[in-house]
């Protein structure tokens, strides 16, 4: 089962940040939080992870809480091209495997 | 461009026949995954393989198999025991366990 909760769908507007929850209460030590977007009929697109401190790339923002027990991504300027399914996965490493939940479904209205 | 190709994009199959879905990636990665996604669910993993020569069992590995004879390749084979296996099938690869994974574009397999 995945480790995480995500809403199943959030709404966004066009140009406005979207922000995206994700509870991971029973993470530990040594799991990353990592991040993945999936746009109809696509292969998954992987976009950020972090393990404790806030990340940024040109894609999004990762911030995670100091306990590391939830995090959000956040798109900082929305477009209706970031209507996908967005995924969060917590992941430690050697042996262990991407766990995909249902995600968020993510719309961007115009 | 480097990446992971999977093909065919779409695969159509009479129920009973194995059918190999291919994955290559020109990244040099060591780590090579496939999973299953079925319409409105999340991804499950089926088998994956760390290095070649080696590959374990997903969650979901009956009726299917897999090969890793060369670093670049991870074939999977959906044979005749697998009872639903129409599905997206998504495989994608890693520096090793450690790193992100990236993902191929997928094959649709129908079976009829």
């Amino acid at each position: 089962d995945a480790k995480t909760t995500q809403p199943p769908s959030m709404d966004c507007a066009e140009g406005r940040a979207a922000n995206l929850p994700c509870n991971h209460s029973t993470i530990s030590g040594n799991e990353y939080v990592y991040w993945y977007r999936q746009i109809h009929s696509q292969g998954p697109q992987y976009i950020i992870h972090g393990l404790k401190n806030n990340e940024t790339n040109e894609m999004a923002s990762l911030i995670i809480t100091e306990d590391r027990k939830s995090s959000t991504l956040i798109l900082p300027h929305a477009t209706l091209r970031d209507t996908a399914v967005y995924y969060c996965i917590v992941r430690a490493g050697y042996g262990q495997n991407f766990v995909f939940g249902p995600g968020t479904r993510l719309s961007v209205l115009p | 461009d480097g990446g992971i190709t999977q093909s065919p994009k779409y695969l159509f199959r009479k129920e009973g026949q194995n059918v190999t879905l291919s994955c290559e990636q020109n990244l040099n990665h060591d780590a090579m995954y496939w999973y299953r996604q079925d319409p409105g669910q999340g991804l499950r993993l089926i088998y994956y393989s760390q290095i070649v020569n080696d590959f374990q069992k997903g969650d979901i590995a009956e009726g299917y198999s897999v090969s890793r004879e060369k670093k670049e390749s991870f074939p999977l084979t959906v044979t005749s025991a697998q009872k639903n296996p129409t599905a997206f099938y998504l495989c994608a690869s890693s520096i090793d366990s450690w790193t992100e994974a990236f993902f191929g574009q997928g094959t649709r397999l129908t079976v009829v």
